[in-house]
């Protein structure tokens, strides 16, 4: 039962560079890597996901290492408006069961002028 | 707009009363999935249709069902409610039915039990 554990919550300024690391210590072999955002109020968004190594899309990257044990969710030049919470989800690819739909209370980050 | 859509956007009742909830898939997605977030509280996984046909059951009360109907759009009835029933509902959908699928969330529908 791949289960995640994240910060519970960050804080950093605009401009900078910031990193979210979730550890799941249990991730089976099938299972990706998917994060979420969620501001108040709405509805997560879907972020990025991965398998492996690392994974770049227009608004992050995903830095997974070769055991697969951790996930670091990298946010570059933060801005204001990534003032939200961000959620690390395990899931695999076999389908059935709720362990890959546990968002659990994810990282609220927050983002100073 | 993720093509999801939930209704009513507001809901406010009183403790007792049942209520149902709907959600509309985005056109082609075949799975629904059901959230509660009570304030304070993670985004806490209730159900799981696809295609017409339960998959996956998390934290949901029996006073809570749901289904998914032909034309795949889904219904969560709520029963004898309690004031912690307040919270906000989210449905979500997805192409397939595994767990790594991206989920396309509505906008949400705000309970209130007084």
């Amino acid at each position: 039962l791949a289960k995640t554990t994240q910060p519970i919550s960050m804080d950093s300024y605009e401009g900078q560079e910031v990193n979210i690391t979730c550890s799941h210590n249990n991730i089976a072999t099938n299972d990706y890597i998917t994060w979420y955002q969620q501001f108040p109020s709405q509805g997560p968004r879907f972020i990025i996901q991965g398998y492996k190594t690392k994974v770049t899309n227009e608004v992050a990257s995903l830095f997974i290492p070769a055991d697969r044990k951790s996930s670091t969710l990298s946010l570059p030049r933060v801005s204001l408006s990534d003032t939200a919470v961000y959620y690390c989800l395990v899931g695999g690819s076999s389908g059935g069961g709720a362990d890959g739909l546990t968002f659990g209370k994810g990282t609220h980050l927050i983002i100073q002028p | 707009d993720s093509g999801v859509t939930q209704t009513p956007k507001h809901l406010i009742t009183a403790t007792g009363q049942r209520v149902t909830l709907r959600c509309s898939p985005r056109s082609g997605d075949l799975s629904v999935y059901w959230y509660q977030q009570s304030l304070d509280q993670g985004l806490q996984f209730l159900i799981h249709y696809y295609n017409g046909e339960e998959r996956a059951k998390g934290n949901i009360l029996e006073r809570f069902s749901a289904q998914q109907f032909p034309d795949l759009h889904s219904e969560l009835n709520l029963s004898s409610l309690e004031l912690g029933d307040s919270a906000l509902y989210f449905c979500a959908s997805s192409v397939a039915a595994t767990q790594r699928e991206t989920q396309y969330f509505g906008p949400g529908t705000r309970l209130l039990v007084l």
